[in-house]
């Protein structure tokens, strides 16, 4: 069955350093995203990816984050300068126009530890 | 307000009995979707169940089915003979608007740890 996959599957970095952390969504799905789940809380929407642009974004999604799809098969979300707030379990997340239900289809997530 | 609230943060249930757990949730959408998913300890997300809004029967998969009462906005979902397996998070959830593209909005999530 396609899955959803996430690089790395964890990644421990300094506060202040660039972090890119990769998916490969499910190949014929459209829409993207991230969310993130900092540790024992909900699972919180980050941004969501259509066409190649933002459909949509959350306020946790400021200048630090940004995402691209440099290719016909990665999504990738990258946090510019990692705070220590920074650190969750992050999961990309894709979907299809033809599922009646939308629902989303999840990868088994990267866990980020900021130091 | 809260989209989606999940009042139990954590249950017990003993091997092979039913379990609900609950869910409500606020939209002014007249066209919106519920969902529920499975977190084991592992951390993967697994979907489970879906119910939209205007369908009129209760949605059913396997041992999992949703209890989708319109009026009152709630989506509880029953696990119904309860197996070890069945230990996880569970994540209730919500899309506002048509399917395509539409993010979901997770509760709170509820615990569940089966006893043998």
């Amino acid at each position: 069955e396609p899955e959803v996959t996430q690089t790395p599957s964890h990644q421990v970095t300094q506060m202040g350093q660039e972090v890119i952390l990769r998916c490969v969504p499910i190949s014929n799905h459209l829409y993207f995203y991230w969310y993130r789940q900092i540790l024992g809380q909900k699972v919180e929407f980050l941004v969501s990816f259509y066409n190649n642009e933002i459909s949509e974004k959350s306020e946790i999604f400021d200048d630090q984050f940004s995402v691209e799809r440099p290719d016909g098969s990665n999504f990738t979300l990258k946090i510019r300068s990692t705070k220590l707030e920074d650190s969750a379990m992050y999961f990309c997340a894709s979907s299809s126009r033809t599922r009646l239900a939308g629902e989303l289809f999840f990868g088994e997530g990267s866990r980020l530890t900021v130091l | 307000a809260q989209k989606i609230t999940q009042t139990q943060p954590g249950m017990f249930v003993q091997e092979k009995e039913a379990v609900t757990l609950d869910c409500t949730y606020d939209t002014s959408d007249q066209s919106y979707g519920l969902f529920w998913y499975k977190q084991p300890s592992s951390g993967e997300m697994i979907f489970l169940i879906y119910q939209g809004s205007y369908d009129e029967q209760n949605a059913t998969e396997g041992r999992y089915s949703l209890n989708f009462q319109k009026a009152r906005k709630s989506a509880n979902l029953v696990i119904s003979a309860s197996q070890l397996g069945d230990s996880a998070m569970y994540f209730c959830a919500m899309r506002e608007g048509p399917a395509a593209g539409n993010k979901l909005t997770f509760g709170g999530g509820t615990r569940v740890l089966v006893k043998p």
